[in-house]
């Protein structure tokens, strides 16, 4: 079944704790993004990627990191999460160049205390 | 500064009513437009999309107009359903790096039976 696929799906931490949240995609896609979800802010994106070691910052980048060494995968660190970061965080495929329909991963609750 | 603006937050509707959310832009750059429709505890669907090169696009019960001189695009669900319910995302990417993406706040519907 071709999906996205997020771990953990819940994480409570605490403030200064580095955690990292993996995705995985299995269509063989070149683009992934992260996105997050608050209410009365719709999504935000995070950073994306045009493919293996190409990676740029979307809107709000800011206290998160990502790397792309493989790709399927693409994992979003938080080297020291705040209180301002617990959201509803999503990783997102596409395709192509050409194909613009972006595929979500199930989100992954983050409370940071 | 939210690049695309939403509206209403929140949609009533009675079973085999018309829902209309409506979606408005400023940056001119903007080059497609989809609408995601999410359910609680799932990642946001793709449920039709828009270029701008057309003012309208049907599929099913699911409509999307565009205004491209008013900056504007709504969604129209007709004969809305119970299942319906969900909330409903705009967004827009633009032209030349379709991997951005902004989305709208989101329209949480509830179509009552």
């Amino acid at each position: 079944e071709a999906q996205v696929t997020q771990n953990p799906r819940y994480l409570i931490t605490v403030t200064g704790k580095k955690l990292t949240v993996t995705c995985s995609q299995n269509m063989n896609h070149e683009y992934m993004s992260w996105y997050r979800q608050d209410p009365g802010l719709g999504l935000r994106q995070i950073y994306y990627s045009m493919n293996v070691e190409v990676t740029d910052k979307g809107d709000v980048p800011e206290g998160y990191k990502v790397s792309r060494k493989e790709k399927r995968n693409f994992p979003l660190i938080l080297e020291s999460p705040s209180p301002n970061q617990t959201s509803l965080y999503f990783c997102a495929s596409r395709g192509t160049v050409s194909s613009y329909e972006q595929y979500f991963g199930p989100g992954t609750r983050l409370t940071v205390t | 500064q939210q690049q695309v603006k939403q509206s209403p937050q929140s949609l009533i509707v009675q079973k085999g009513g018309i829902s209309i959310i409506n979606c408005a832009y400023e940056n001119t750059a903007f080059d497609y437009f989809p609408w995601y429709q999410q359910f609680p505890g799932k990642g946001p669907a793709l449920l039709i999309a828009i270029r701008p090169d057309v003012s309208e696009k049907k599929e099913g019960r699911f409509t999307i107009s565009f205004n491209k001189s008013a900056k504007q695009f709504s969604l129209h669900i007709m004969d809305s359903q119970p299942g319906d319910s969900a909330t409903y995302f705009c967004a827009a990417s633009m032209r030349g790096n379709f991997n951005k993406f902004y989305f709208g706040s989101g329209t949480k519907l509830n179509v009552k039976p």
